[in-house]
């Protein structure tokens, strides 16, 4: 089974401060996902890859960048935290179905 | 403007009986669409893919319709169980024409089955 590892179930850290969310696949996907999800709000993407060193925003990329230096690490970057970044979030890697991690829950105090 | 609608935040029904969850999207010609289970504090996991060219899927205790002149999805759950209670999302295709194969989700219904 394909495997998406995100590094930390729970983060707290300070108003700007610079976050590191790490996401590792087993599988050799080319695509991956870095989503977050709030209540009412669902899953918003927020920036995708498709293959190294590429990158693409998605809906609502402002205030977070990323890095996609080998094809099985894709990590989110926020530059410098803000209390509405607090929320849950997914990475994801995909052929087709997508395959997601476990999440990140991040604080932001 | 793109929207995806799941008609239901949540929805209850009693153990035995057949859940049905609905997708209805406009301003999309999806390729194809997804369903994905959620539990509680948990990543989504993926269930199943229908193409834009088959009506019908199947899963075990699972059925997918995919209606594109509707512009609508069937998610349903024949003898439900309680374990089956989760939010279930749907997801379709936005390909950004780089084989990205980008999806766009809806917000999800959130399924109980009531013993």
């Amino acid at each position: 089974d394909v495997k998406v590892t995100q590094s930390s179930r729970y983060l707290v850290k300070r108003t700007g401060e610079k976050v590191f969310l790490e996401c590792v696949q087993d599988m050799d996907h080319e695509n991956m996902f870095w989503y977050r999800q709030d209540p009412g709000l669902g899953l918003r993407l927020i920036y995708f890859s498709y293959d190294v060193k590429m990158k693409e925003k998605g809906d609502i990329p402002e205030g977070y960048s990323v890095s996609r230096e080998k094809k099985e690490r894709f990590s989110l970057i926020l530059e410098s935290a803000s209390t509405n970044q607090t929320s849950m979030y997914l990475c994801a890697s995909s052929a087709r179905g997508y395959t997601f991690g476990s999440g990140t829950r991040l604080t932001v105090v | 403007s793109q929207k995806i609608e799941q008609n239901s935040e949540a929805l209850n029904i009693q153990e035995g009986k057949t859940a049905t969850l609905t997708c209805n999207y406009t301003n999309y010609s999806p390729a194809y669409l997804q369903w994905y289970r959620q539990d509680p504090g948990r990543g989504p996991v993926f269930l199943l893919l229908i193409r834009e060219n088959e009506k019908e899927k199947r899963k075990e205790r699972l059925k997918v319709t995919f209606d594109t002149t509707l512009k609508q999805s069937l998610f349903h759950i024949t003898a439900s169980q309680p374990a089956d209670s989760a939010t279930y999302l749907c997801a379709l295709d936005v390909g950004s024409g780089a084989g990205s194969y980008q999806l766009t989700f809806g917000k999800g219904t959130k399924l109980s089955v009531i013993p």
